[in-house]
């Protein structure tokens, strides 16, 4: 079965300083990921997908994602945070067998502070 | 830039209540979604819908749930006899094909059951 997984709950971070949200995936076949962001009062919002090619995918609002395949990861990273990427973030996979499902983690809290 | 409409964003009803909720989906779009969120945890899919019948649905989408496109323009999510359980964020989403890529989400509903 496929599967993500993001190991904090919450992560706080200074304006100007990198950041990086965690996922790992758990497919059986090559993965379909995806990261996707929540603002409140918004729905989720797209940032990057990575399907195939190089493991660096590059996204909306400067964001970037590193796809690890022996690590079975797919981490969200972004040079310099902004106040205003203080959201919800999600990963999710595509189900293997069916194109229209995604399987999400639970959620990263980023917040950044001034 | 189009977006999916769902209304209302907050709606409380009590336990053994039917709730409707309601989704405008992208205009040219012919993929329909909903997904939940309950508090705290992951984004759950429960239905997928094309061509006027459920393409598919999750184990969580059982005889309390019906969905309907009653007209061109919206797609609902009925909930019968509500359950503490059901309460939750509701998002629907639509696609124009079948690529999750092309996935626009809503901003959600938030069902309160008292």
């Amino acid at each position: 079965a496929q599967s993500v997984a993001q190991p904090e709950d919450q992560v706080n971070v200074a304006e100007g300083n990198p950041l990086t949200v965690k996922c790992t995936y758990s497919v059986s076949g090559n993965p379909y990921l995806f990261w996707y962001v929540q603002y409140p009062n918004r729905g989720l919002q797209f940032l990057l997908k990575y399907i195939t090619g190089d493991n660096l995918v590059k996204g909306s609002y400067g964001f970037e994602a590193e796809f690890n395949k022996s690590q079975t990861s797919f981490h969200l990273k972004k040079p310099s945070a902004l106040v205003s990427d203080s959201a919800l973030y999600f990963c999710a996979v595509r189900d293997i067998n069916n194109f229209n499902k995604f399987y999400f983690g639970s959620g990263t809290k980023l917040n950044v502070k001034p | 830039e189009p977006e999916v409409t769902q209304t209302p964003s907050h709606q409380v009803t009590q336990m053994g209540q039917e709730v409707i909720l309601r989704c405008v989906p992208i205009s040219n779009h012919l993929y329909f979604y909903w997904y939940r969120q309950i508090l705290g945890q992951k984004v759950e899919f429960l239905v997928s819908f094309y061509n006027n019948e459920i393409s598919e649905k999750s184990e969580i989408f059982d005889d309390q749930f019906s969905v309907e496109r009653p007209d061109g323009s919206n797609f609902t999510l009925k909930i019968r006899s509500t359950k503490l359980e059901d309460s939750a964020m509701y998002f629907c989403a639509s696609s124009v094909n079948r690529d999750p890529l092309g996935y626009t989400f809503g901003s959600g509903t938030r069902l309160t059951v008292v």
